[in-house]
């Protein structure tokens, strides 16, 4: 089993819809999540951390459920700049400098 | 914010010859970085933990004596390729630690 495991796509959506993507991990012991977004041939960037009650950034949450060892990300009001693949990342420490487990990455492409 | 400088952008060398890709930390001193290497539509795969005058940790499967890796000073870590081949063809990414995780541009080698 992967360590992280996230559905591929591609999600094509039409702008201004609601799309959410789901990620698991495997290890019970990780401590901190976040979502990247990377565009084509270009590095990661942080998207946003993923807290246990819940966190919100304007038109994107991410929630995490330690039970089920599941992280989401919700995009409302889809623009075509969020065209992009969005990397689901596990930290097993907190605040430390530890190795980043990403996923394959969710491709997300909105059109007119 | 914290910047990480990665040079080349993208590299393009014969079979068998070396390449080194270096990292810079801007405006911070950065202990740890990381480098990970990508293939298209794959994950970041991390391939070793460098420390500033230390020797770097490899990941699993990562042949020390081809990737390597020094980490002279606090703000400069760099990878060479050695003896490159056409399967090392990749996307090679170096990230750093400070609070979060800032992620160089990145390096697209390419071996004919």
């Amino acid at each position: 089993r992967k360590e992280v495991e996230q559905d591929p796509g591609p999600f094509n959506v039409p702008e201004g819809a609601t799309v959410a993507f789901n990620c698991t991990y495997s290890n019970s012991a990780s401590q901190s999540f976040f979502w990247y977004r990377q565009d084509c041939r270009k590095e990661p960037k942080l998207l946003m951390s993923v807290y246990s009650s819940g966190n919100e950034d304007g038109r994107f949450t991410a929630q995490l459920n330690r039970a089920s060892q599941y992280i989401s990300l919700l995009i409302r009001d889809s623009k075509l700049s969020d065209s992009a693949t969005y990397l689901c990342v596990v930290n097993p420490n907190t605040g430390t400098a530890s190795k980043l487990t990403f996923g394959t990455g969710t491709r997300l492409q909105v059109t007119l | 914010g914290a910047v990480v400088s990665q040079h080349p952008s993208w590299v393009i060398c014969k079979s068998g010859t070396s390449v080194k890709i270096e990292c810079r930390s801007l405006d911070f001193q950065a202990t740890t970085m990381f480098w990970y290497r990508q293939f298209p539509k794959q994950s970041l795969m991390l391939m070793a933990t460098s420390n500033e005058g230390s020797k770097a940790t490899y990941e699993q499967g990562v042949e020390k004596d081809k990737f390597l890796i020094n980490h002279a000073s606090l703000t400069l870590s760099t990878l060479t390729v050695t003896s490159a081949h056409p399967e090392d063809s990749s996307f090679y990414i170096c990230s750093a630690h400070r609070v979060g995780y800032t992620f160089g541009s990145g390096t697209r080698l390419t071996v004919v």
